[in-house]
């Protein structure tokens, strides 16, 4: 089956950038998804088909794939950006939705 | 505004059986596929089931193949995800979500989720 490897966490101070990625094998070939999960609260989209924004998302969010790798970028970061961010994608090779393990994003 | 609301999750015995429902609201259900996602304490977001507009349609994962099924009511708005035969590995919090595409799709949005608890 499709694996996503994410991670598990990112440090990075308030202003400053952020980078989370996802790997998996051709990774670039497939569109790629984001969600971002606080503390007690369902998943939120972020960014969907590699970089695309939601209505709503800040343009501090962005996205981008290619090779094996994907990233999400969070610009500026703000306190309240912290949280569990996911990766997902479709594979047709078996179970068609796959998420990545998570990446908990602490702002200093 | 678009909105799905969870109910029917509970504390329920190894081997027993629990119906989900997610109620839809502010888009035509009819129009999307929907999918079901769950998360285990502490752990990550897993996919379980996914269903076509029309429900005839349907995938799984494999730890849940045979014993759920996601079925739809499009005159009610509302989507169901049946499970028997519980385990204590199906303790997770449930999300409805709506797909957006058959094929490459993303999940927007989600639900609050109801927390299914398998223990005896």
């Amino acid at each position: 089956s499709y694996v996503l490897t994410q991670p598990p966490s990112v440090s990075v101070a308030p202003g400053q950038t952020a980078r989370i990625t996802c790997g998996g094998n051709n990774i670039g070939s497939k569109s790629v998804h984001w969600y971002q999960q606080k503390p007690g609260q369902a998943p939120v989209l972020v960014v969907y088909d590699d970089s695309d924004r939601p209505s709503g998302i800040p343009e501090r969010f962005s996205g981008s794939n290619s090779g094996n790798t994907a990233t999400l970028t969070i610009s500026r970061v703000e306190a309240g950006d912290e949280a569990d961010y996911y990766c997902q994608v479709w594979d047709s090779s078996s179970d068609p939705v796959v998420f990545g393990g998570g990446t908990k994003l602490t702002v200093l | 505004e678009v909105q799905l609301v969870e109910s029917g999750g509970g504390l329920v015995q190894p081997g027993g059986s629990l119906r989900l429902s997610c109620a839809a609201s502010g888009f035509t259900f009819s129009s999307y596929w929907m999918s079901w996602v769950r998360q285990a304490p502490g752990k990550g977001l897993e996919w379980v089931a996914n269903i076509k507009q029309d429900g005839s349609e349907k995938y799984y994962v494999d730890s849940v193949k045979g014993r759920f099924t996601i079925s739809r009511d499009n005159a009610k708005n509302s989507l169901y995800l049946q499970m028997n035969s519980l385990r204590a590995e199906d303790t997770a919090v449930y999300y409805c979500a709506r797909a957006q595409r058959a094929a490459a799709a993303w999940f927007d949005p989600w639900g609050q989720g109801t927390l299914v608890t398998v223990s005896s």
